[in-house]
């Protein structure tokens, strides 16, 4: 069965230093992968999607991320932070799009 | 495209009453549409698939004649909370995927509270 860890319940950065969230997955088959952002009170939004093409992904607001099959991670980051990045970041995987999985989620704390 | 949205938005009913919740896909087809629930602070938890004309698959643990969920046409999922207690007050997130394209476009959320 496949599954995403989020390692880091919060992470705190700077304004204008590298946001890193990291996540890695566990699929018995080439995965789906995917970030998504929620501001409070709000649905999710689409970051980024990985479905087997290159394998370092960029999504909007600066975001990206770079699939390592070595690693099966799916870290997402961006070089300089901004305080609207300040949101709950989630991993997803997926094997068909009927079955998503979500990761216990990140939430991102920017410091001015 | 693909805009999903949810109504109502929040919603505050008594204990013991049924709420109904609406997805649409407004300018797609969706074939099939999911339906989550979100803790505070927590994950997304997959409540049940549901697929156009066809009965909803619901995961394990979900009760089935509590959350009755109907697909009845290609742009519209409803989510039917029956005999709500506080204990089901929760935030409810519906999605829906398109045919050929790998992501599901999220709704907006519905904030149900139940006193």
């Amino acid at each position: 069965a496949q599954s995403v860890t989020q390692l880091g319940s919060h992470v705190s950065v700077s304004e204008g230093a590298l946001v890193l969230l990291r996540c890695n997955y566990s699929s018995s088959v080439p995965p789906y992968l995917f970030w998504y952002v929620q501001y409070p009170n709000q649905g999710l939004q689409l970051l980024l999607k990985y479905t087997s093409a290159a394998t370092l992904v960029k999504g909007i607001n600066g975001f990206e991320a770079e699939f390592k099959k070595s690693e099966t991670s799916f870290h997402l980051t961006k070089p300089s932070a901004h305080m609207s990045d300040a949101a709950e970041y989630f991993c997803a995987v997926s094997f068909d799009n009927n079955d998503m999985r979500f990761g216990a989620g990140t939430r991102l704390t920017v410091k001015p | 495209g693909a805009v999903v949205s949810q109504h109502p938005s929040r919603v505050i009913c008594k204990s013991g009453t049924s709420v109904k919740i609406e997805c649409r896909s407004l300018d797609f087809q969706a074939t099939t549409m999911f339906w989550y629930r979100q803790f505070p602070k927590k994950s997304l938890m997959l409540m049940a698939t549901s697929n156009e004309g066809s009965k909803a698959t619901y995961e394990q643990g979900v009760e089935k004649d509590k959350f009755l969920i109907n697909h009845a046409s290609l742009t519209l999922s409803t989510l039917t909370v029956t005999s709500a207690h506080p204990e089901d007050s929760s935030f409810y997130i519906c999605s829906a995927d398109r045919q050929g394209v790998y992501e599901q476009y999220f709704g907006p959320g519905t904030r149900l509270t139940v006193t």
